[in-house]
């Protein structure tokens, strides 16, 4: 089946020791997104890529970067962790970024920081 | 601002409708209506959207005030499985920003 996979599912660093988080899609979407979902709250959105072209969202940390190196796979780097950084960290595609257009999520990277 | 209002829980006998309500005041001509879930411990999954008309799907229905101002998602017969957060969102532009949902408990 066509999914979005995310790996590790559970990912333990310790502060201030970088990290990266990886998706991977087999759905060929062009638009690829992360969020970040602390505990309780809903998902908040970090950036998107449409192709290769980035969108960062204006309230996203420094400390968090991504890399987008080809149509099926998506990073998430986050350079210092701290003890705030411990969440959900959520991938989503969708096909285009279309009013009508749905997204499809992986299950999710639970991020834990020491 | 494409706000959404939702009731922050809700609750629900096993194999009864379930009707999810979701204000949407500020919705602009051209924002579409999604719902999405999310199950404990899962990403969040698609449900339902809409423009103007009612939807029917093989999870729910959606239905949309005339006015678009504030939409209903009915589950017709809720099971277990289907305890979840359920969102309301607005698509505006090229992203969906997710509001503080309704969780919807499941009684046997």
């Amino acid at each position: 089946d066509a999914m979005v996979i995310q790996n590790p599912r559970y990912q333990v660093t310790q502060f201030g020791k970088p990290v990266t988080l990886s998706c991977s899609q087999t759905l060929n979407h062009n638009v690829m997104y992360w969020y970040q979902q602390k505990s309780s709250q809903a998902p908040k959105l970090l950036f998107h890529y449409y192709d290769k072209d980035f969108n960062n969202e204006a309230d996203t940390p420094d400390n968090f970067q991504s890399r987008r190196p080809n149509t099926s796979f998506c990073f998430l780097d986050i350079r210092s962790p701290g003890l705030g950084d411990a969440a959900m960290y959520l991938c989503a595609t969708s096909r285009t970024s279309g009013r009508a257009d749905t997204q499809y999520f992986g299950p999710g990277t639970r991020l834990t920081v020491l | 601002d494409a706000k959404t209002t939702q009731p922050n829980s809700m609750e629900s006998n096993e194999e009864e409708p379930v009707h999810l309500p979701c204000n949407h005041s500020t919705i602009s001509g051209t924002d579409y209506i999604h719902w999405y879930r999310q199950l404990p411990s899962q990403g969040p999954e698609y449900v339902i959207h809409g423009l103007t008309s009612n939807v029917n799907n093989r999870m729910a229905s959606l239905a949309i005030a005339e006015d678009r101002k504030s939409s209903t998602l009915i589950l017709h017969r809720a099971t277990l499985r289907d305890a979840a957060v359920y969102y309301c969102i607005l698509h505006r532009d090229d992203k969906i920003i997710f509001g503080k949902g309704t969780r919807l408990h499941i009684l046997p």
